[in-house]
């Protein structure tokens, strides 16, 4: 069964600290990706990565780095944290060529408050 | 930047009815994807649609793809408490550009 683990389910975090959301994928794939989602906007994506030590920026990469240094691993940094941060991060893992050209799988999501 | 609406944003409906949900983008699209999104959980694949004029069914769920490649349906028949969640549209724009973009979803809920 094919997954996608998130580190935290829930996180508490102080304004101006550093954070690192983790993702691991078990399929295999070279495309993983970060969304947040919000109420009322949907799911946008803030980056993605084809391969290792790969990444490109999705629509809202501000305030926002990524790090891919194992196929599996994709992770998610908040450089200082703040108040409009917080959200739902969603991981994500891809098929096909390249991108989403198929079936996305999705992790369990984090849910990030910053105060 | 390119944008896929979705409406509506919320639809309440009785056991029973039927429910439509629309995709509209300004410019054409690669392939759009469906997935639903079950309360407190994460977004399901549903299914994935390429060509123009696609239809595809999932026992009482219809999936469109429109002749411009513009826009999509899911119309669901006979809703059950089990259809209940948000629903999301997501376009890939062009293969050269991978970038799935997600609408801003439907949620529905059931009455019994």
């Amino acid at each position: 069964d094919v997954k996608v683990t998130q580190s935290s389910r829930y996180l508490v975090k102080r304004t101006g600290e550093k954070v690192f959301l983790e993702c691991v994928q078990d399929m295999d794939h070279e495309n993983m990706f970060w969304y947040r989602q919000d109420p009322g906007l949907g799911l946008r994506l803030i980056y993605f990565s084809y391969d290792v030590k790969m990444k490109e920026k999705g629509d809202i990469p501000e305030g926002y780095s990524v790090s891919r240094e194992k196929k599996e691993r994709f992770s998610l940094i908040l450089e200082s944290a703040s108040t409009n941060q917080t959200s739902m991060y969603l991981c994500a893992g891809g098929d096909g060529d390249r991108g989403l050209g198929a079936e996305a799988f999705f992790g369990q999501g984090t849910r990030l408050t910053v105060v | 930047g390119q944008q896929v609406m979705q409406i509506p944003q919320y639809q309440h409906v009785q056991e029973g009815e039927d429910f439509t949900t629309y995709c509209n983008s300004s410019t054409t699209l690669s392939n759009i994807q469906w997935y639903k999104q079950r309360p407190g959980g994460h977004p399901v694949f549903l299914i994935q649609l390429v060509k123009s004029g696609e239809v595809k069914k999932q026992k009482r769920l219809t999936f469109q793809f429109g002749e411009a490649k513009k826009n999509s349906s899911l119309h669901i028949t006979a809703t059950q408490t089990t259809d209940v969640g948000t629903y999301f549209c997501a376009g890939l724009f062009n293969f050269g550009n991978e970038k799935l973009t997600f609408g801003t979803g439907t949620r529905l809920t059931i009455i019994p």
